[in-house]
């Protein structure tokens, strides 16, 4: 059981490049999830998709770009990355029916230089 | 937006030592959890706890949602126990996830 995976784990890209993020899930859950984590803070959310085709905005939306055109992925696209996009990115997935606990994936470490 | 607050800020404690986490937020919730950052980064699911009590081992958590908070309860810890202990909550809609800073927390052998 693979759970929930993300690819690369680590990226080093430079300003102004595309970059995506992909991440994967196996228990074929409803709910996917995009989180960044800067250096001594908490995790804020990007985006997050209730079911494939259907997306919403978190509290750090701008600069990203979301997908889901199938239930089990859920890309994040930086269309022009910059420094300030330097962080740890989490996707996460919840089968949202009855909770709303949410499960993680190991992160991808993204160094924009 | 619903502010979360997580106290202390940072804890050291000898091995076998109990320790409390405490979780303020400010506005009713329908989803809270509480997450382990392990030192390699990976967060882990302790507790999923809205309203009540739950216990798993040496771990234990309480939510209060009347007074708007949740204690987390480390006893006999280990220095495997050492991370980031996040509180995450939500109410409208339930899945647009608040984090708090987090409880850094070192367990000295």
């Amino acid at each position: 059981d693979a759970g929930i995976t993300q690819s690369p784990r680590y990226k080093i890209t430079e300003t102004g490049r595309q970059v995506t993020l992909m991440c994967h899930q196996t228990w074929s859950h409803s709910y996917m999830f995009w989180y960044r984590q800067d250096l001594g803070h908490g995790l804020r959310l990007i985006y997050y998709s209730a079911a494939a085709d259907i997306t919403d905005k978190g509290e750090v939306p701008d600069g990203y770009v979301v997908s889901r055109s199938k239930t089990e992925n859920f890309p994040l696209t930086l269309e022009s990355a910059t420094r300030s996009q330097t962080s740890v990115y989490f996707c996460a997935s919840s089968d949202g029916s009855g909770t709303y606990e949410q499960y993680f994936g190991p992160g991808t470490r993204l160094t924009v230089t | 937006g619903i502010q979360v607050e997580q106290s202390p800020p940072d804890l050291i404690l000898q091995e076998g030592a109990n320790s409390t986490l405490r979780c303020n937020f400010s506005d009713s919730v329908n989803n809270l959890q509480w997450f382990h950052q392990n030192p390699w980064g990976q967060l882990i699911n302790l507790f999923y706890i809205p309203s009540g009590t739950k216990q798993n081992g040496r771990l234990s958590a309480t939510t209060v949602a009347t007074e708007r908070y949740s204690l987390l309860y480390i006893s006999s810890s280990q220095t495997t126990d050492s991370g980031v202990y996040f509180c995450a909550v939500g109410n409208t809609g339930g899945f647009k996830t608040i984090f708090g800073a987090g409880t850094r927390l070192f367990v000295k052998a």
